[in-house]
């Protein structure tokens, strides 16, 4: 089955202690990205991977790191997380992205994460 | 820097109402695309709609339909003839030609039987 899956689902977790969140696709897609949900504030896009080894930010990066060693997996990585990133994260990916014409992007299930 | 602006934040409309959700997206990118995508209340989201900024017809799926005007930048949505199950967060998303992609605020819709 075609899917993005993220691990873990839900996390609560402390300020300072370092977290990886993982994403991974199967569809052999190029184009990851990662997105914050908050209330009234939409989703918005922490970073995005055009292709294996090329990571841009998005409007959110502050905090978070990213990397695209293989072309199936996308972890985010809060090195010190803080109680201002807790939100509802989403993985994204596409066939192409950008100027390749953007395809639909197929979303993971979320990831609910509290920090304390 | 790229604004998706969706005028509604919450909607409520009675079962076979018709509903509008607007949407303007803001870019210096002569290229660009915009997308809708539903979340309901069970919190996936969902495709539902891409469109070139080259093209500017309208489309129909079924109760949905699509109006995009470069002229204004707006891509609303309809909803004809609304059911209960309609009932979401519906977001408005544009994305520039190098790869980022900006999404609206959401618009709540809620349809009542």
């Amino acid at each position: 089955e075609a899917q993005v899956t993220q691990n873990p689902r839900y996390l609560i977790t402390v300020t300072g202690k370092k977290l990886t969140v993982t994403c991974s696709q199967n569809m052999n897609h190029e184009y990851m990205s990662w997105y914050r949900q908050d209330p009234g504030l939409g989703l918005r896009q922490i970073y995005y991977s055009m292709n294996v080894e090329v990571t841009d930010k998005g409007d959110v990066p502050e905090g978070y790191k990213v990397s695209r060693k293989e072309k199936r997996n996308f972890p985010l990585i809060l090195e010190s997380p803080s109680p201002n990133q807790t939100s509802l994260y989403f993985c994204a990916s596409s066939l192409h992205g950008g100027r390749r014409s953007y395809n639909e992007q197929f979303f993971g299930p979320g990831t609910r994460l509290t920090v304390l | 820097a790229q604004k998706v602006t969706q005028a509604q934040t919450e909607i409520s409309v009675v079962e076979k109402e018709d509903v509008t959700l607007d949407c303007v997206y803001e870019t210096r990118d002569t290229t660009y695309y915009l997308f809708w995508y539903k979340q309901p209340p069970s919190g996936e989201l969902v495709f539902l709609i891409r469109r070139n900024s080259f093209d500017e017809q309208n489309e129909i799926s079924g109760r949905y339909s699509w109006n995009f005007q470069k002229s204004t930048s707006s891509f609303n949505f309809t909803i004809t003839a609304s059911q209960v199950v309609d009932s979401a967060v519906y977001f408005c998303a544009g994305g520039t030609s190098y790869g980022k992609l900006t999404f609206g605020q959401g618009t709540i819709l809620t349809v009542h039987p």
